[in-house]
């Protein structure tokens, strides 16, 4: 099962530009992640905030949490066409185990 | 940091054979492996939670007889698809977390299968 939305689902975006994805989850959680998918490859950690963080800043990367909400964003500044992949947030599933993903945002920077 | 390798990256097979699927942690021991499945331009579905040395626990809606999975040791995982239809065509993730680290996980690159 997949914990919640993301939008937009498709991003175009100039080089320089800033790309703002939003993720909005259904459960209670310790902790959300942000991950990054190249085309047909694996995923890579990006970032991971608290539930008791409200914003989380690593190099271009920023990312908010409000639990009142049960939302959260990922801000990449001044893009580069390198940052094109798909980015998806994930929270833990009711055990705590496994991941489960948000259905992810296709960002899309053109040179 | 750490790494988890999956291997093969792509495979090819005909419709009614089985195709195994390894994913090792290279750095450190896994007792929980995780394998989800990816179809284009959707986001991951977990299978199921590999448990090293016991069962597997299966996502509803999993068949635990077609997607085989065995957790033999603390760095390897696999999986099996049986009797592969082209409807099990898809992008098989593996993932494991260092039980020592914090909560991020790792991934596999990823397999490719397709079944003709």
């Amino acid at each position: 099962s997949q914990q919640g939305e993301e939008d937009p689902q498709a991003l175009s975006i100039q080089e320089g530009e800033n790309a703002t994805m939003n993720c909005s989850y259904k459960t209670s959680i310790n902790n959300l992640q942000w991950y990054r998918q190249n085309s047909g490859r694996g995923l890579v950690h990006l970032i991971l905030i608290r539930s008791n963080e409200r914003e989380k800043h690593s190099g271009r990367l920023r990312v908010t949490l409000d639990t009142s909400k049960k939302s959260s964003s990922l801000l990449i500044t001044a893009s580069r066409a390198a940052d094109t992949a798909s980015y998806f947030c994930a929270t833990a599933n009711q055990a705590g185990t496994a991941l489960i993903f948000g259905k992810g945002t296709t960002l899309s920077v053109s040179s | 940091g750490a790494v988890v390798s999956q291997h093969p990256s792509w495979v090819i097979c005909k419709s009614g054979t089985s195709v195994k699927i390894e994913c090792r942690s290279l750095d450190f021991q896994a007792t929980t492996m995780f394998w989800y499945r990816q179809f284009p331009k959707q986001s991951l579905m977990l299978m199921a939670t590999s448990n090293e040395g016991s069962k597997a626990t299966y996502e509803q809606g999993v068949e635990k007889d077609k997607f085989l999975i065995n957790h033999a040791s603390l760095t390897l995982s696999t999986l099996t698809v049986t009797s592969a239809h082209p409807e099990d065509s898809s992008f098989y993730i593996c993932s494991a977390r260092n039980p020592q680290g914090n909560t991020e996980a790792f991934f596999g690159q990823g397999t490719r299968l397709t079944v003709v």
